[in-house]
């Protein structure tokens, strides 16, 4: 079966990093995005990895490990406004996301 | 950046009323687009593949004769929500992949549909 593993919540404090892990098990693999949503509204992408290694991009960055099932999403010099949750979504053989119910990050003054 | 747009933002209706939602691409052509559902603290529901010019792809579990799609063009596909009950109380959201990269996929801002 298809499976997405995260965190269900994490608490970081303002400034800090945080690595939210992400594992995960597909029918296939045409890489993997990370979302981000606020409550009540619609994802909003953040970062898409289809091969292996770091994709940095500003204060957010994403690791991909094919062959582990494994991804990472490293926020740096955390602000308030990145209180959300972070959702791992694999693309399957047939180029469909997998969601899971995704981390829920809470940053701290 | 690629745009789509979602219209209405929320409406509240009678149960066994129909309600349309819209979803346009604002700067790119789309030919498949998604439809979630996503219930409070849940991950999102894929509810159906819209495709233009032809019938729509429900998932396993989704009425097609209560969830209608229509992908009339290369910009804008509708869902309806035929006699709506209060459990189709939800937060649907459209999706759409820019030309064939399934890489580049923006969401809708997302319609909150409260049934009464």
């Amino acid at each position: 079966g298809q499976n997405i593993d995260q965190p269900t919540e994490m608490t970081a404090t303002e400034g800090a990093i945080v690595q939210i892990n992400c594992t995960y098990q597909t029918s296939g693999f045409n890489g993997l995005f990370w979302y981000q949503q606020h409550a009540g509204e619609a994802p909003t992408f953040l970062s898409y990895n289809v091969l292996d290694g770091l994709e940095e991009k500003g204060r957010f960055s994403s690791f991909l490990s094919r062959s582990k099932g494994y991804s990472y999403l490293l926020l740096k010099e955390l602000q308030m406004k990145d209180s959300a949750s972070y959702l791992c979504a694999p693309l399957d053989s047939n180029y469909q996301l997998i969601w899971g119910a995704g981390t829920k990050l809470i940053i701290k003054p | 950046g690629a745009v789509v747009s979602q219209h209405p933002s929320w409406v509240i209706c009678k149960s066994g009323t129909s309600v349309k939602i819209e979803c346009r691409s604002l700067d790119f052509q789309a030919t498949t687009m998604f439809w979630y559902r996503q219930f409070p603290k849940q991950s999102l529901m894929l509810m159906a593949t819209s495709n233009e010019g032809s019938k729509a792809t429900y998932e396993q579990g989704v009425e097609k004769d209560k969830f209608l799609i229509n992908h009339a063009s290369l910009t804008l596909s509708t869902l309806t929500v035929t006699s709506a009950h209060p459990e189709d109380s939800s937060f649907y959201i459209c999706s759409a992949p820019r030309g064939g990269d399934y890489n580049e996929q923006f969401f809708g801002p997302g319609t909150r549909l409260t049934v009464l």
